[in-house]
């Protein structure tokens, strides 16, 4: 099983900063990796695919990168709906998630 | 519009049987690997079992091997997960969501999920 893990765990910023969420995977999964949002009550929503793909709709303040087993996601400028958790998920070996990276107003 | 509505959740007893309904609408269903993925409480995601688009495909993870099923009816445009033998680390909110067309991708619809608690 190809193990994702998250950093941090939990990140305290204010709107309009930038942030930066990491994901690393056991062994290399290519650039079959994405990037969902959750919020409380809600689906897992889609912000990225292969890396670095937004998905329709997805504002562009959002962003993806890395490849092989380290990637990350970043939010350029912050706004209040952005405050969520979010997930990384390998699909190169069957799929697995990351532990989750909670984003909170700091 | 892309829909995936979960069903059937609730509480059971712990060895008892459950069946999830996803009613999909706005694509066809047998066009796409489907999945039910799961997350119980403080836990990460965990994705469970797919089928893709022919039917011929069907996969399971460790976890639930023998005890869950999952299986779709086209005319009713509807993906189920029969689950038996439940035990009290299958307590979780059930999702159903679409994968790729012809092979495993990113999820890119997922329904509310439904709760399923197993207890005595």
């Amino acid at each position: 099983e190809i193990v994702m893990t998250q950093s941090p765990a939990t990140l305290s910023l204010s709107p309009g900063e930038r942030a930066t969420l990491s994901c690393r995977a056991s062994q290399s999964v290519g650039s079959n990796l994405a990037w969902y949002q959750r919020k409380p009550g809600q689906a897992p929503r889609l912000l990225i695919y292969d890396t670095s793909t937004r998905a329709a709709g997805i504002p562009a303040r959002f962003s993806g990168s890395g490849s092989g087993t380290e990637f990350t996601l970043t939010i350029s400028s912050l706004q209040s709906e952005d405050f969520a958790v979010y997930y990384c998920q390998q699909y190169n070996y069957y799929y697995t998630f990351g532990q989750g990276t909670k984003l909170e107003i700091k | 519009q892309v829909k995936l509505v979960e069903s059937g959740g609730g509480m059971v007893s712990p060895g008892g049987s459950l069946r999830l309904s996803c009613a999909a609408s706005g694509f066809t269903l047998t066009d796409y690997y489907m999945s039910w993925i799961r997350q119980a409480p403080g836990k990460r995601l965990e994705w469970i079992s797919y089928i893709n688009g022919t039917g011929k495909s069907i996969y399971y993870a460790d976890s639930v091997k023998g005890r869950f099923t999952i299986s779709r009816d086209t005319v009713k445009k509807s993906l189920y997960l029969q689950m038996n033998s439940l035990r009290s680390d299958d307590t979780a909110v059930y999702f159903c969501a679409r994968g790729g067309m012809t092979k495993l991708d990113w999820f890119d619809s997922w329904g509310q999920g439904t709760l399923v608690t197993v207890s005595p």
